[in-house]
């Protein structure tokens, strides 16, 4: 079984709808981050959490919302889809660094397809 | 602020030719830097990683990184690519561990026969 997943993996939704987009992740992980990739633009951070307490906004924060349910799902929501919320969403994870000056990799989802007609 | 370029928006090469993808960082402390590739229709995969030590850095499926830090680059580099490696590219970096990664935009690489 893949360590984070995605779902839905791929939704189509009209303009104006409340889309929820959540992630799962098996790794004991306490970091959760949502992005999103937009042909041309790489990765884009909308929001990251660093433990269930702890919900920060990344570069593109707006329109969006998450929620850390337990440290291993972090959801995504949509509160009033726009068309120009159509893109590739991703959820990764990663371990809290080892010791000073360490970091974590990150563990990517598959993503997941959103289209907003 | 941290960030990443890739000054190479689509890079074609022939199979069995050598490869280098470039990535430039900014910002003045000794970043910990990152290669990830994303087949068609997957996730991303990590590469490789260098966080301090050998500036020449081995990663999986054949590839490596040079970490220079006069030239502020981490270039990813493989000696003979395989049609296999037709993917997009993605360099990272980050300054510690409490902040998250930033993503260059990515290099899409093509190999033809």
């Amino acid at each position: 079984d893949a360590d984070v997943t995605q779902t839905p993996r791929n939704r189509i939704t009209k303009t104006g709808k409340r889309i929820m987009l959540e992630c799962s992740q098996t790794k004991g992980h306490d970091r959760m981050y949502w992005y999103r990739q937009d042909p041309g633009l790489g990765l884009r951070l909308i929001y990251y959490s660093f433990d269930v307490k702890d919900i920060n906004k990344g570069e593109i924060s707006d329109g969006y919302s998450v929620s850390r349910q337990a440290q291993a799902k972090f959801s995504l929501s949509l509160e009033s889809a726009i068309p120009n919320q159509t893109a590739l969403y991703f959820c990764a994870t990663s371990d809290r660094p080892s010791g000073r000056g360490n970091y974590n990799e990150q563990f990517f989802g598959p993503g997941t397809r959103l289209t907003v007609l | 602020a941290q960030s990443v370029t890739q000054p190479d928006i689509h890079i074609t090469v022939s199979e069995g030719a050598s490869l280098e993808l470039r990535c430039n960082y900014s910002y003045g402390a000794t970043p910990y830097l990152f290669w990830y590739v994303q087949s068609p229709g997957q996730g991303l995969q990590l590469l490789l990683k260098y966080f301090s030590g050998d500036t020449l850095v081995q990663g999986i499926k054949g590839f490596e990184a040079e970490f220079k830090r006069s030239q502020s680059s981490f270039n990813l580099r493989k000696p003979s690519v395989h049609w296999s490696d037709a993917a997009e590219y993605f360099c990272a970096v980050v300054y510690s561990g409490n902040t998250p990664l930033v993503f260059g935009k990515g290099t899409r690489l093509s190999v033809i026969a």
